[in-house]
């Protein structure tokens, strides 16, 4: 069966600093996109940046990056400069088979201290 | 203006009573899904909907039945309802269905409590 592992529940970061959130997935698809989505405290699954599996190019969104190691299906987000808002649940994400539903990870829980 | 709205955002009611959730994109998309949140933050398929024919139904108590009256509109009914339906439901759409290589975009979710 396909998994989503997110291995820390919990991490911490202080203002301006950067943390890197990290994810393994299982899939047999071999062109797929991984996602991670942002969910704060309004509960409003926030897309915050996609990875094409076919790029080898990590992608890039301001101040969220993401670290995409195909082999090793590894697909961690570094969030650089640290803020306020940034605090919340990150769920990565990645589709299943033929069907297109998405497989959640189990979120990690980001405390941003200032 | 809204890309996925859900109604009502808030539900609380008493067990054995039914509800409805409603959902509506106006992103055009072809695809819509019901995802459900566990008190635990699990998320979870339960169904998806590519223009108006069910797609995905993923072992859900005959109790819940979505409807798709429209490929923009996608509802959630609940008979009967039962103290584990407490969760966050969410509603999303994709431009296509069964694809890896596209983009979900949630609603705001529903948080349903049965009391």
């Amino acid at each position: 069966a396909q998994t989503v592992t997110q291995s820390q529940p919990e991490m911490s970061v202080q203002e301006a600093e950067t943390v890197t959130l990290s994810c393994t997935y299982d899939t047999s698809e071999s062109d797929y996109y991984l996602f991670w989505y942002k969910q704060p405290p309004s509960r409003q699954m926030i897309l915050v940046i996609r990875q094409e599996a076919y790029k080898q190019q990590n992608a890039t969104e301001n101040r969220f990056s993401v670290n995409f190691q195909k082999a090793a299906k590894s697909f961690s987000l570094k969030i650089s400069d640290s803020q306020l808002g940034d605090a919340a649940m990150y769920f990565c994400a990645c589709p299943s088979g033929n069907t297109g539903k998405l497989i959640f990870g189990q979120g990690t829980t980001l405390q941003v201290k200032p | 203006d809204t890309a996925v709205s859900q109604t009502p955002k808030y539900l609380v009611t008493q067990m054995g009573n039914d509800k409805s959730i409603k959902c509506e994109q106006n992103l055009g998309h072809d695809t819509m899904y019901w995802y459900k949140q566990d008190s635990k933050k699990f998320l979870k398929i339960m169904f998806s909907y590519n223009n108006k024919e069910l797609i995905i139904n993923e072992t859900v108590p005959n109790r819940f039945s979505p409807k798709s009256p429209d490929k923009a509109h996608l509802n959630l009914h609940i008979n009967s309802l039962e103290l584990g339906d407490s969760a966050v439901y969410f509603c999303a759409s994709s431009q296509r269905s069964g694809s890896t290589i596209d983009t979900q975009y949630f609603g705001p979710g529903t948080r349903l409590t049965v009391l």
